[in-house]
């Protein structure tokens, strides 16, 4: 069974911070990984999705890479800002199982 | 852009009474889904649907129900809801290009 595993598990930063957060898992053969956004007591905003044939993708001020062979994306957000502040969920689809982390909670100090 | 539109944000039920759940989205995916998040545990799959009046398990069906008449349309039934299903409950639709959730549903039952 797939795991995913997100570290930090919370992150504080001082706006205008460039930040990597990071998302592991265990069974390499997935259908792709997305990236999501959560704030507090709303649904899931996809952020970003890899498709398994892509290494990375990139909207704005994100990138999200994809490292299959060693299980590995990251989400490198540049120039934070007190906007970003929410969870930030990576999940893992093996062909309509998508599994998810348990997210990194980032807090952008103004 | 895809849209998951759950029927309401927060719910207040009663132990007991039977709850219904809906989701509906409009870009003609086949594959729908009903998540719950609670703290500590991240998000568990209740059950999926991969086409109109097909439903499978997820990982924690028990106390639960679903109904698919339509394709655009995915209901979660609490037969008779207990203080334990009090949780965020969250939708979502899939098509090959990641899934997109709706807003989520809060319900507490009493």
């Amino acid at each position: 069974k797939q795991e995913v595993t997100q570290i930090p598990a919370a992150l504080s930063v001082p706006e205008g911070e460039n930040l990597v957060l990071n998302c592991s898992f265990t069974d390499s053969a997935i259908y792709n990984l997305q990236w999501f956004r959560q704030d507090p007591g709303k649904g899931l905003t996809s952020l970003l999705l890899i498709q398994s044939s892509q290494r990375e993708q990139t909207s704005g001020r994100l990138n999200a890479s994809l490292d299959k062979s060693s299980g590995r994306s990251t989400l490198y957000i540049a120039a934070s800002q007190p906007g970003d502040s929410a969870t930030y969920l990576c999940a893992v689809d093996n062909n309509n199982d998508m599994r998810f982390g348990a997210g990194t909670r980032l807090t952008v100090k103004p | 852009d895809v849209k998951v539109t759950q029927s309401s944000r927060y719910l207040v039920k009663r132990t007991g009474e039977k709850v219904f759940l809906e989701c509906v989205q409009d870009m003609d995916h086949e594959n729908m889904f009903w998540y719950r998040q609670d703290p500590g545990l991240g998000l568990r799959l209740i059950y999926f649907s991969y086409d109109v009046k097909m439903k499978e398990k997820g990982d924690i069906p028990e106390g639960y129900s679903v109904s698919r008449e339509k394709k655009e349309r995915f209901s979660l039934i609490l037969e008779s809801a207990s203080t334990n299903q009090t949780s965020m409950y969250l939708c979502a639709s899939s098509r090959h290009r990641g899934y997109t959730f709706g807003s989520g549903t809060r319900l507490t039952v009493v």
